[in-house]
């Protein structure tokens, strides 16, 4: 099993649309959680950094942390073609770790 | 600006040619490491940097080296590319928080 579950999706969506991209984990040790977006061709670049539960907004976008479930979450709002990339989720036990990455979501946002 | 920079940003070689990707990073964190990326597998650790003279291997180490003789520099050096290793390569820094990740190398061995 690996650490970190990720849907590859692809996932198309109209513009204007609420998108969820969801990730699973399996080692409850983890408690920093992050979302990149990687456009093609790009290097990933950080979307969202949230430590243990909860949910932290930045714009449009919404990361929601369940640890009892060992579920994360991010939310795009008002979804606009230029969020079409990859979504990748990754995550550690503390600062010093290595991180442990999803397989990344593609997501298109269709005008 | 903050940034991790890699060259080159695309390169193609033969099998057997020693070749050196370059990565420098101006936000002194004392974490760098570098990764893969393949079609279907993600990001896959090589190697990673703790500090200056500490290095240790990732998931795939096979047929890569590293080394860190100062703090904001970390080359990735392939003594012997094979095709197998035709991969896009990301160089990524980290201090007490998010990694942040170089433009990438395009590497073609043929």
């Amino acid at each position: 099993q690996k650490e970190v579950e990720q849907d590859p999706g692809p996932l198309s969506v109209p513009e204007g649309a609420i998108v969820s991209l969801n990730c699973t984990y399996s080692n409850s040790a983890f408690q920093y959680f992050m979302w990149y977006r990687q456009y093609s061709r790009k290097g990933p670049e950080l979307l969202m950094y949230t430590y243990s539960s909860g949910n932290k907004e930045d714009g449009r976008f919404t990361a929601q942390v369940d640890k009892s479930s060992k579920y994360i979450s991010l939310f795009i709002r008002d979804s606009q073609p230029s969020d079409s990339a990859t979504y990748l989720c990754a995550m550690n036990p503390n600062w010093a770790n290595n991180l442990f990455f999803g397989t990344g979501t593609r997501l298109t946002v269709i005008p | 600006e903050a940034q991790v920079t890699q060259n080159p940003r695309y390169l193609i070689t033969v099998t057997g040619k020693k070749l050196t990707v370059t990565c420098s990073q101006n936000m002194n964190h004392e974490y760098m490491s570098w990764y893969r990326q393949d079609p279907g597998l993600g990001l896959r650790q090589i190697y990673y940097s703790m500090n200056v003279e500490v290095t240790d291997k990732g998931d795939v180490p096979e047929g890569y080296k590293v080394s860190r003789k100062e703090k904001r520099n970390f080359p990735l050096i392939l003594e012997s590319p094979s095709p197998n290793q035709t991969s896009l390569y990301f160089c990524a820094s980290r201090g007490q928080g998010a990694a942040f990740f170089g433009q990438g190398t395009r590497l073609t061995v043929v």
